[in-house]
């Protein structure tokens, strides 16, 4: 069965410091997803991508954040500069785009720990 | 979007049929609902979707009254692997943008 593949599964990092997050979505979806889940809460949506843009995004996707699909099969989320309170398990999911199908695919996450 | 209600947790017993309810009283015209797993450390993994009446799949049903103003997921004969968090999620996809709420903490007892 195909799945969202996620790196790394775990880094930490120093407050302040740049994080890449990297995903590779299923081969023939069209639409991306970046969620966090900071420990012990609800699943938090940040950020949607389609057709090389931002699609939409939450109030937490501010200035810090961004997202590029550099070569048609990676999907990643840079974080410039990081916080103590960006500490969460990171989430990418894809979706195929039929109509009313809304199954997204979940990968099993990075965990991002800034020290 | 539409803001949905759930149960924080809820206990069963392996073997019991466990109905779970969603209440997305603002719900739109237009909106799905959509029911999705979630076990500890990993990823949401979708379980069912519908837009009323009922729908059921290998694992289980969906449950939509009339006015769609909730939603119940049902789980037939739960078993320990089933402890996990079930999220009841409202939108449309035309809007690519799906929120999650606070979810039921599930826990199946031996």
């Amino acid at each position: 069965e195909p799945e969202v593949t996620q790196t790394p599964s775990h880094q930490v990092t120093q407050m302040g410091q740049e994080v890449i997050l990297r995903c590779v979505p299923i081969s023939n979806h069209l639409y991306f997803y970046w969620y966090r889940q900071i420990l012990g809460q609800k699943v938090e949506f940040l950020v949607s991508f389609y057709n090389n843009e931002i699609s939409e995004k939450s109030e937490i996707f501010d200035d810090q954040f961004s997202v590029e699909r550099p070569d048609g099969s990676n999907f990643t989320l840079k974080i410039r500069s990081t916080k103590l309170e960006d500490s969460a398990m990171y989430f990418c999911a894809s979706r195929a785009g039929q109509a009313n199908t809304g199954e997204l695919f979940f990968g099993e996450g990075s965990r991002l720990t800034v020290l | 979007l539409a803001k949905t209600t759930q149960p924080i947790s809820m206990d069963s017993y392996e073997g019991q049929e466990v109905n779970i309810t969603c209440s997305h009283n603002n719900i739109a015209t237009n909106d799905y609902i959509t029911w999705y797993q979630q076990f500890p450390s990993q990823g949401p993994r979708f379980i069912i979707q519908g837009y009323k009446t009922k729908v059921t799949n290998e694992v289980a049903s969906l449950f939509i009254p009339a006015d769609r103003k909730s939603s119940t997921l049902s789980l037939p004969r739960v078993s320990l692997s089933d402890t996990a968090v079930y999220y009841c999620l409202v939108g449309v996809y035309n809007f690519n943008k799906f929120y999650f709420g606070s979810g039921t903490k599930l826990n199946v007892k031996p």
